[in-house]
């Protein structure tokens, strides 16, 4: 399978605990998307890599998320101090970074549940 | 006022109708505009794009843009039950990150 990948798929946690997510783009992709979305939601913007530099970041990103892309690879999203409003599907996405029209693809996603 | 809105849903249409379904969005940098599906519990799923005025074809799906009247629609021909799913209108602007609407649920009836 030569598409996105994430993992864990699911993720239960209590309050307060520290997650982190993974995320394998599509191979030869250099540009990385973070998307959360609820329930009765389209996806919302969280961040973006372009190869290992992260270029932009969501002003309504709290300072408890913070992501990385240390090889221009994949990625991690981390969540600290979780909270129950965190619960969301956070989605990852890749697209080839060429000039012109980029399609993002988007993997399963990571569900998260915060108790 | 959020800035990409999709026509409230839910649509229902019986089977091999035309589906009709509308974007506006309030960006006028906004310039390409992406229509996904997404299954209950899945992931959006790309179904195809378009950043010129008129119509663009894919099979079954038609893609139109009018930037003048920042629309954009999507018609789903022959629609069939496998269509049932919810659609969701993307724009993109230099920022490369895409902004979507809440996604209109459609349901097409056999």
């Amino acid at each position: 399978d030569t598409g996105v990948s994430q993992d864990p798929r699911h993720k239960i946690t209590k309050r307060g605990q520290n997650v982190t997510f993974r995320c394998d783009p599509i191979s030869e992709h250099n540009r990385l998307y973070w998307y959360r979305q609820t329930l009765g939601q389209g996806p919302e913007f969280l961040t973006y890599f372009q190869n290992e530099a992260q270029l932009e970041k969501s002003r309504l990103l709290s300072d408890r998320f913070s992501a990385e892309r240390p090889k221009g690879s994949f990625s991690t999203l981390e969540i600290q101090r979780t909270e129950q409003g965190d619960s969301a599907m956070y989605l990852c996405a890749s697209s080839s970074g060429l000039a012109g029209v980029s399609e993002q693809f988007f993997g399963p996603g990571t569900r998260l549940t915060v108790l | 006022q959020k800035e990409v809105e999709q026509n409230s849903g839910p649509l229902s249409v019986p089977e091999g109708a035309i589906a009709s379904l509308n974007c506006t969005y309030s960006d006028r940098g906004s310039q390409s505009f992406f229509w996904y599906r997404q299954y209950s519990g899945k992931s959006p799923e790309l179904i195809m794009f378009i950043y010129s005025n008129g119509d663009k074809e894919d099979g079954r799906f038609t893609a139109q843009l009018n930037k003048a009247s920042q629309y954009v629609s999507l018609l789903i021909r022959d629609s069939q039950p496998s269509d049932s799913a919810t659609y969701l209108c993307a724009a993109s602007g230099s920022a490369r990150q895409l902004t979507f609407g809440s996604g209109t649920q459609l349901t097409v009836l056999p």
